[in-house]
Order: C-alpha cells, then structure tokens, then sequence
C-alpha cells in the first residue's frame, strides 16, 4: 500500500500568515492526489483534487502543487476560517490512503 | 445541493453485525462510484471501501476484507455497508462520500456520520 506522511504534524499560525503544509507518497502517485479540511464533529469538505485543480466554491486563497510523491497545500493568507486539520489522500491505485493529519492552530 | 445521510450506527458487541445505511439525493445516484470511509475516535481519516455506479467493482481496506460487505440499491438512492464480525478497531464514525466526477477517487460530498461502537 501506498503510505502518505504530512508534515508538520502540527502548525501554529496567525490569522494573515501564508502557510504551506506537505504531503509526501512512499512511491508515485502521479497527481492524484486531494486535500480535504476537516473541522472537529463535521465532515471533512474536499478543497483540491487531482493535485492543483481548487473545488468548485473553495476560496482562491487555497492552492495545491506537486506530482509524484511531493505534494504541498499552501494558503496564502491564513482567515479565522481555516484552523483546521487538513488531510492529504492519495488515489493512485484502488487502495486510498489518507495522510495523518496537520492540525492548524491559531498561533 | 447534494444531501448524503447516514444511519444504521450503534453500539455492537464484539463479533456482533451492523448495516449501515446511506441514503442520497439531490444528485444522479447511479452515475457515481461511492465510498465509506471512517475515522476512529480522535484519529485520522481511514478510507474502508468503495463500488462502482453498477456495483460490478468494490474494493475494501484489507482490515476489512471478509468482514464487510459494500453494496448499493440505484433504485432506491442508497449505499450500504454489512459489518460482520466486528472489532474494538472498527469503532468509529462513519462516512459515505460521493466520489468525484473528474478522473479518479476522491470525495466531493460527505455525509455527517455515523457513530459505530464495539464494546461488551
């Protein structure tokens, strides 16, 4: 199975800071890859798919680069909105695998 | 706008069964795979299985296999999932997601869960 690592674990932010969260795949999942946010006792709501490409409805200030095993979620300027936990997921195979987690905290 | 509701959760004896249940709509059921995916107590997310629009393809998590059972019924919008021989590590809550209409698995709509507790 493919195994997906995000880091950092954990990121402490202020509300305006550009902050960039990576998602690293134990082997080549070319671009598919998504970016979902999650807030605690909600379901987590799908921000980028297929490694850049944003939802339809999520804010232009999230944006997703990378392909292979390298994947990054960059928010350009943190809002109150986004402290979260943020999950990469990997579909390269029929076997999906989610990143760990990174928790966003308010710095 | 796209509504995914699950029931069916509770609490289950170890070795006990659980059908849970997810009923759609406002959307073209049959014309999109679908997906379980759960997320044990204070823990990350953990896709379980997913089917076909027809339900000639599902594919499970290995922890799962044998135990569980994905399933769909296009006339009546609704996922399902048979949980056998359950275990302390299936407690948790219970997602169905749409997948995606681009190339690919990932989830565009969720539903909001469903609690599932194994303990004697």
């Amino acid at each position: 199975d493919i195994q997906m690592t995000q880091s950092p674990s954990t990121l402490s932010a202020s509300v305006g800071d550009r902050v960039t969260i990576t998602c690293r795949a134990s082997q080549s999942v070319s671009v598919w890859l998504a970016w979902y946010q999650q807030k605690p006792g909600k379901a987590p709501k799908l921000l980028i798919y297929r490694a850049s490409n944003l939802e339809s409805g999520v804010p232009s200030r999230f944006s997703g680069t990378g392909s292979g095993t390298e994947f990054t979620l960059t928010i350009s300027s943190l809002q109150p909105d986004d402290f979260a936990t943020y999950y990469c997921q990997q579909y390269d195979r029929h076997s999906l695998t989610f990143g760990q987690g990174t928790k966003l905290e308010i710095k | 706008e796209v509504q995914l509701v699950e029931s069916g959760g509770g609490l289950v004896q170890p070795g006990g069964s659980l059908r849970l249940s997810c009923a759609a709509s406002e959307f073209m059921f049959h014309n999109y795979w679908m997906t379980w995916v759960r997320q044990a107590p204070g823990k990350g997310l953990e896709w379980v299985a997913t089917i076909r629009q027809d339900g000639s393809e599902k594919y499970y998590v290995d922890s799962v296999k044998g135990r569980f059972t994905i399933s769909r019924d296009n006339a009546k919008n609704s996922l399902y999932l048979q949980m056998n021989s359950l275990r302390g590590e299936d407690t948790a809550v219970y997602y169905c997601a749409r997948i995606g209409a681009a190339a690919g698995y990932y989830f565009d709509y969720w539903g909001q869960g469903t609690l599932v507790t194994v303990s004697s």
